[in-house]
């Protein structure tokens, strides 16, 4: 049973657009939502984190909706770059630090 | 920095050969986890533990053992390597009762088992 469905699973987006990627959970007890960039031979790294009592929480040109009531939340990449391409997670678990279910990954590739 | 660290990054190995997969913190984390990386990108977790001494199986099933002696190292064994294990593993850590950094991960070993 999948507990966090992400999508699309890949995504090719122009330098200077917007690259959207949505989860959907189903454990009413997850409140912590983090999203981790994986570069091709490293480890996922933490991009940003949200938390229920707020519906949206930007850092640089990355931003987090959240909808609580439809249990989704989704990532939204402005004005995306070259460097941006990756693979993109996100996750839900019971307070952070806990134990991280994670969606299926999304590989974004930003054409110059 | 990575603060997380794998050890080796490639391996390949025979089957039925014996392998401990390494991984240590400097971090003081009180929680570690193994997790299992397929080619479609999906992780798995296999194992994690949330202290010395503590061991608990993930939600894929994995013939892999792990243990727990030291706070900062979380070794991952495979008694005898077969090539459905070729995978990618990767490890993290996570502090206790939880900040707003989430896990740390290593970069990972690429087993491969011909």
């Amino acid at each position: 049973q999948q507990q966090v469905k992400q999508s699309p699973q890949s995504l090719i987006v122009q330098k200077g657009g917007i690259s959207i990627i949505n989860c959907a959970y189903e454990n009413t007890a997850f409140d912590y939502f983090p999203w981790y960039q994986q570069f091709p031979g490293k480890g996922p790294a933490l991009l940003i984190a949200i938390r229920p009592d707020v519906s949206e929480k930007k850092e640089g040109r990355f931003t987090i909706s959240f909808n609580k009531s439809a249990k989704q939340f989704s990532l939204h990449i402005m004005d995306s770059q070259p460097g941006d391409s990756a693979t993109y997670f996100c996750a839900a678990s019971k307070a952070a630090g806990n134990k991280l279910t994670f969606g299926g990954g999304t590989r974004v590739l930003v054409k110059p | 920095e990575a603060d997380i660290y794998q050890t080796p990054r490639y391996l390949v190995i025979g089957t039925g050969k014996k392998i401990t997969l390494e991984c240590s913190q400097t971090m003081g984390h009180d929680k570690m986890y193994w997790y299992q990386q397929d080619p479609g990108m999906e992780l798995h977790l296999i194992h994690y533990s949330y202290g010395v001494n503590s061991t608990e199986k993930g939600d894929l099933s994995s013939e892999s053992t792990v243990s727990r002696i030291r706070t900062e190292h979380f070794p991952l064994t495979l008694e005898s390597a077969r090539p459905s294990h070729t995978s990618q593993y990767l490890c993290a850590s996570s502090e206790y009762p939880g900040t707003a950094y989430g896990y740390t991960f290593g970069s990972g070993t690429r087993l491969t088992v011909v």
